[in-house]
């Protein structure tokens, strides 16, 4: 079974800023992580996904994420925040023994302030 | 480009009523989900069906149902609606069975049972 544990249910940066959304995973198999985005009333936006071709991944707006094996972590950064990054963030993983299914975390709520 | 299409957006229901949500999806995927969204509790997966014709239980499945009425469409019924059903409803599509495709999310139908 696969779970992700997102680190900081809130979390509140300066407008230039940089943004650090954490997530930790737990997985029996090689994972397929993933960050999704969603504003607010709207469903969620894939930011960007991990499928073991490359550790450091590139998303949309800006967004990065590393896979790191040896910490099973796959945190979320931006080197500079913008006021519409306001959004809630959620970690999600699959494997080859989930199919397609995604396993969400709880979520972190970016709050950017001016 | 629709993508993923959910109605009703909003519904109010009375314990012990009962509704059908509806998803339709236009990007020929394969594989549909209903996820529910509660605070602090992230996505949970209740249904999913991983290719038209089949269905399977995922994480919450009691008090709801599910049909793949064909490849496009995937609809959740809530037979004797409860309060503990109020939450917002997501259903996503994914291209393909594997666990590296990543989902497609509709913008989602809130329920208040009351």
């Amino acid at each position: 079974a696969q779970s992700v544990t997102q680190l900081g249910s809130h979390v509140s940066v300066s407008e230039g800023a940089l943004v650090l959304l954490r997530c930790n995973y737990s997985s029996s198999v090689p994972p397929y992580l993933f960050w999704y985005v969603q504003y607010p009333n709207q469903g969620l936006q894939l930011l960007l996904k991990y499928t073991s071709a490359a550790t450091l991944v590139k998303g949309i707006n800006g967004f990065e994420a590393e896979f790191k094996k040896s910490e099973t972590s796959f945190h979320l950064t931006k080197p500079s925040a913008h006021m519409s990054d306001a959004a809630e963030y959620f970690c999600a993983v699959s494997g080859e023994t989930s199919g397609s299914r995604l396993t969400f975390g709880e979520g972190t709520q970016l709050t950017v302030n001016p | 480009n629709a993508g993923v299409t959910q109605t009703p957006k909003f519904q109010v229901l009375k314990t012990g009523q009962s509704m059908t949500l509806q998803c339709a999806q236009d990007m020929n995927h394969n594989s549909m989900y209903w996820y529910r969204q509660d605070p602090g509790m992230g996505l949970r997966l209740i249904y999913y069906s991983a290719s038209e014709g089949t269905t399977d239980k995922g994480e919450v499945p009691n008090g709801y149902n599910v049909s793949r009425l064909n490849k496009r469409e995937f609809s959740l019924r809530l037979e004797s609606a409860a309060p503990s059903q109020t939450s917002v409803y997501f259903c996503a599509s994914s291209e393909g069975q594997g666990p590296y495709y990543g989902y497609t999310f509709g913008s989602g139908t809130r329920l208040t049972v009351v």
